[in-house]
């Protein structure tokens, strides 16, 4: 079965601070893909990036940043010089089987809390 | 990009009434919807994959007379909670795989709508 961990329950960093949240996953599939959302205090769910297994190269999108290690097993993300618009909810989320109708677990999310 | 639209985004109603909720994807058409429950300061949850044409398959612990999912076009399933108690409150969210999304290797990109929040007096 699937699981997704987020160790992190909580984290606050003061503004422009770098941020890593963690995320370390369990999947007898060779073939999945990883996920982070981004759940803001209205609720909606907002995609930052999906990662297949088979591309461990690591990702930055601006601020964002993602390092894929398949050897440990994790899918970490870091946020560069957060911003106050940085806080949120964040949940990383597996996919065992993405060509077909297979469903997303998700972990149970780290919120991040950007102080002024 | 597609759009994935639930309605309504809030409602609030008397114990042992009963509430629908609709998701749409906007642009796409979606032969299989998922319906997410949430708690405050929780994740995510499946409850039920929605097939279009054919009854839905529910995860482990969910009831399906209490909540009835209908998916009567590839655009649109929707999800009713019956006899709705006050244990019911909670933010759902639905999501839908748009397959002409995935490229190459056509995976289809995973949309989710902006999440109900029932409320439940």
């Amino acid at each position: 079965a699937q699981k997704v961990t987020q160790a992190q329950t909580e984290i606050s960093v003061v503004e422009k601070e770098d941020v890593t949240l963690d995320c370390v996953y369990e999947t007898r599939d060779t073939t999945y893909y990883l996920f982070w959302y981004k759940q803001p205090p209205s609720g909606e769910l907002v995609f930052l990036i999906r990662r297949n297994s088979f591309d461990e190269q690591n990702e930055i999108s601006g601020r964002y940043s993602w390092n894929f290690q398949k050897s440990t097993s994790s899918f970490n993300f870091t946020i560069t010089a957060s911003q106050v618009v940085d806080s949120a909810v964040y949940f990383c989320a597996l996919s065992e089987e993405p060509g077909g109708y297979q469903k997303v677990t998700f972990g149970t999310g780290t919120k991040l809390q950007v102080i002024p | 990009g597609a759009v994935v639209s639930q309605h309504p985004s809030r409602v609030i109603c008397k114990s042992g009434t009963s509430v629908k909720i609709e998701c749409r994807s906007l642009d796409f058409q979606a032969t299989t919807m998922f319906w997410y429950r949430q708690f405050p300061k929780q994740s995510l949850m499946l409850m039920a994959t929605s097939n279009e044409g054919s009854k839905a398959t529910y995860e482990q612990g969910v009831e399906k007379d209490k909540f009835l999912i209908n998916h009567a076009s590839l655009t649109l399933s929707t999800l009713t909670v019956t006899s709705a108690h006050p244990e019911d409150s909670s933010f759902y969210i639905c999501s839908a795989r748009d397959l002409t999304s995935g490229g190459a290797s056509n995976t289809g990109e995973l949309f989710f709508g902006e999440g109900s929040r029932l409320t439940v007096l």
